[in-house]
């Protein structure tokens, strides 16, 4: 079955500065890439997805990046704001969803 | 997601007893699946169902047990065979013409 791998487990920049999270996936058939946030005891909100004919796709701050060949994708965050800290998913999906370990983000005013 | 609802949202058990977790959405969604997650992890699929009167196990099957008796219902069942079940749980859904999941707002359940 589909592994995602999600690194790094946590990640703590600086309001303003660009942070990256990285996963990868071992299911060449995956096609589908969401991220989600998760706040402390909420449910995860989709902040972004990517599907496998797409390389690249932006919504304001937030860009998601795949390469199907090598079998990674990433979720960057550009211009940091305090809000943004949260646990971070990605996951990999074809028929049903398999999820990374989480990163937690937190940035500092 | 504000369609997806959970209940109970706390929920102690005491060891040996079975216990059941509502999941209702009246997104008129296709699949639906439950998620297990402990501290400081990620998502675990304990079990989904993509139609009515059908489901597939997950990765940690063992311990649930689920139904699908009507479209937007998928109880989840933590019955006494499931050794460490104190943690957290989430109901999720999707159209049958969407990938994208929708979360309930999960039931945290605790062993006493």
């Amino acid at each position: 079955g589909e592994n995602v791998e999600q690194h790094p487990s946590t990640l703590s920049v600086q309001e303003g500065d660009s942070a990256v999270i990285k996963c990868t996936y071992s299911d060449s058939a995956s096609n589908y890439f969401p991220w989600y946030k998760q706040e402390l005891g909420k449910r995860p909100q989709l902040i972004i997805d990517i599907r496998s004919n797409v390389g690249e796709k932006k919504d304001q701050r937030i860009a998601v990046t795949l390469n199907k060949t090598a079998k990674h994708f990433s979720l960057h965050i550009t211009e940091t704001q305090p809000e943004d800290s949260a646990v971070y998913f990605c996951a990999a999906s074809k028929n049903d969803m398999r999820f990374g370990a989480g990163t937690r983000l937190t940035v500092k005013p | 997601d504000g369609g997806i609802t959970q209940s109970p949202k706390y929920l102690f058990r005491k060891e040996g007893q079975n216990v059941t977790l509502s999941c209702e959405q009246n997104l008129n969604h296709d699949a639906m699946y439950w998620y297990r997650q402990d501290p400081g992890q990620g998502l675990r699929l304990i079990y989904y169902s993509q139609i009515v009167n059908d489901f597939q196990k997950g990765d940690i099957a063992e311990g649930y047990s689920v139904s699908r008796e009507k479209k937007e219902s998928f109880p989840l069942t933590v019955t006494s065979a499931q050794k460490n079940p104190t943690a957290f749980y989430l109901c999720a859904s999707t159209a049958t013409t969407s990938d994208t999941q929708y979360f309930g707002p999960g039931t945290r359940l605790t062993v006493l």
